[in-house]
């Protein structure tokens, strides 16, 4: 089961910042937590990942709170072909990812 | 990078026939990999996970015996809908987790391929 909570759409301004939150309260101390992006009707596509420190890599960042509680994944210039439905998952045991709802982001020219 | 391919990429077939559905990693072995189904507007509904070599692990509620899956070699795994019905109807996505070079938890996705059964 699912067990992040993501706000269901966003809009960002081109070439704005997009900070795409992510709620995983219950999250275990070896878990980590993954962000993947479908684009219509493709299969998705990976993003970044990441245990308790930040990451960045060429396509974004994420943010981890200390608590790591929640993070934030963060494309710094948004361009119209980010828009997609970004999902946050936890990494439950046996490798298996269960995708929740994911936030539709939809960027604006 | 890791490469997953399926075919084919969409499919009509008949209510009550069965459709076979491919799921390739190109350029990596995968000793496991995994298949969903989405319905439109809807999220990524994990259906069973494959292992190479043995039976594959069915997530609640998913009809072992309707969604047949073989994972024969360490490059290719199928999923085949038996006896089809319109509520059938729906994107499968395979994935597959590079079982040596890559990071050991990551998984690549394949393109889906998209089940209409009339």
């Amino acid at each position: 089961d699912a067990k992040t909570t993501q706000p269901p759409s966003m809009d960002c301004a081109e070439g704005r910042a997009a900070n795409l939150p992510c709620n995983h309260s219950t999250i275990s101390g070896n878990e980590y937590v993954y962000w993947y992006r479908q684009i219509h009707s493709q299969g998705p596509q990976y993003i970044i990942h990441g245990l308790k420190n930040n990451e960045t890599n060429e396509m974004a960042s994420l943010i981890i709170t200390e608590d790591r509680k929640s993070s934030t994944l963060i494309l710094p210039h948004a361009t119209l072909r980010d828009t997609a439905v970004y999902y946050c998952i936890v990494r439950v045991t046996g490798n298996q990812f269960y995708f929740g709802t994911g936030t539709s982001l939809t960027v604006i020219p | 990078g890791a490469v997953v391919s399926q075919h084919p990429s969409w499919v009509i077939c008949k209510s009550g026939t069965s459709v076979k559905i491919e799921c390739r990693s190109l350029d990596f072995q995968a000793t496991t990999m995994f298949w969903y189904r989405q319905f439109p507007k809807q999220s990524l509904m994990l259906m069973a996970t494959s292992n190479e070599g043995s039976k594959a692990t069915y997530e609640q509620g998913v009809e072992k015996d309707k969604f047949l899956i073989n994972h024969a070699s360490l490059t290719l795994s199928t999923l085949t809908v038996t006896s089809a019905h319109p509520e059938d109807s729906s994107f499968y996505i395979c994935s597959a987790r590079d079982s040596i070079g890559g990071q050991f938890y990551e998984q690549y996705f394949g393109p889906g391929t998209r089940l209409t059964v009339t």
